[in-house]
């Protein structure tokens, strides 16, 4: 059975810090792309940000370029995003996601996390 | 800057029939946006119902199907039952590893 499950969400100060991780299993994680996919409060689903099955290859929405950082570690089976210079809109639950590729589309979800960036 | 646009919210009788769209303000939906579609209740994460324009996902009951209408991408529930109460997505591969999500359509079975 595919799982995948986020942890590291929490409260933090804007401007701060935090790593998300993603553990999967279930399936071969090195044979996959994998995203992170985020929702603010009462608001709809937003792309953030992809990673190759190598992580040769990375992409990101603007609004968060040059502030995270994908990643992923095949050997451990998770992926990461490496969030700095955090911001009050960046509040949201965090969902790491399975990517089908070349089909474009996720077919895999984990339940989420929640981070809030607040004073 | 892309947006995907989506009725915000629409209203079924149960064993009616629903279409939601997704329109593109660049211009029309193609299949080479890959639309996916996706239904979420609150709480729980998304769950995925579409991927590549009409092939429904495992497990995903054939009530619901889903096309290009038009310059839209559309899905429709043929049949809506109680429990399709929820909040649907559409979302388009844009190419070179960039992907949008439709602002979502609460549907309300009523």
């Amino acid at each position: 059975e595919v799982q995948l499950v986020e942890s590291g969400g929490g409260l933090v100060q804007p401007g701060g810090s935090l790593r998300l991780s993603c553990a999967a299993s279930g399936f071969s994680f090195i044979n996959y792309w994998m995203s992170w996919v985020r929702q603010a409060p009462g608001k709809g689903l937003e792309w953030v940000a992809t990673i190759k099955q190598d992580g040769s290859e990375k992409y990101y929405v603007d609004s968060v370029k040059g502030r995270f950082t994908i990643s992923r570690d095949n050997p451990k089976n998770s992926l990461y995003l490496q969030m700095n210079s955090l911001r009050a809109e960046d509040t949201a639950v965090y969902y790491c996601a399975r990517i089908r590729w070349p089909r474009y589309y996720s077919d895999y979800w984990g339940q989420g996390t929640l981070v809030t960036v607040s004073s | 800057q892309t947006v995907v646009t989506q009725e915000p919210s629409f209203s079924v009788s149960p064993g009616g029939t629903v279409t939601l769209t997704c329109g593109l303000n660049s211009g029309s939906v193609s299949t080479s946006y890959h639309p996916s579609w996706y239904q979420q209740t609150p709480g729980q994460a998304p769950r995925t119902l579409i991927y590549s324009t009409n092939t429904r996902s495992s497990g995903v009951p054939d009530r619901f199907s889903a096309s290009i209408l038009g310059n839209k991408a559309a899905l429709t529930i043929t049949g809506a039952q109680a429990d399709d109460e929820s909040d649907y997505y559409c979302m388009f591969y844009m190419g070179s590893g960039y992907w949008v999500f439709g602002g979502g359509t609460k549907l309300t079975v009523l």
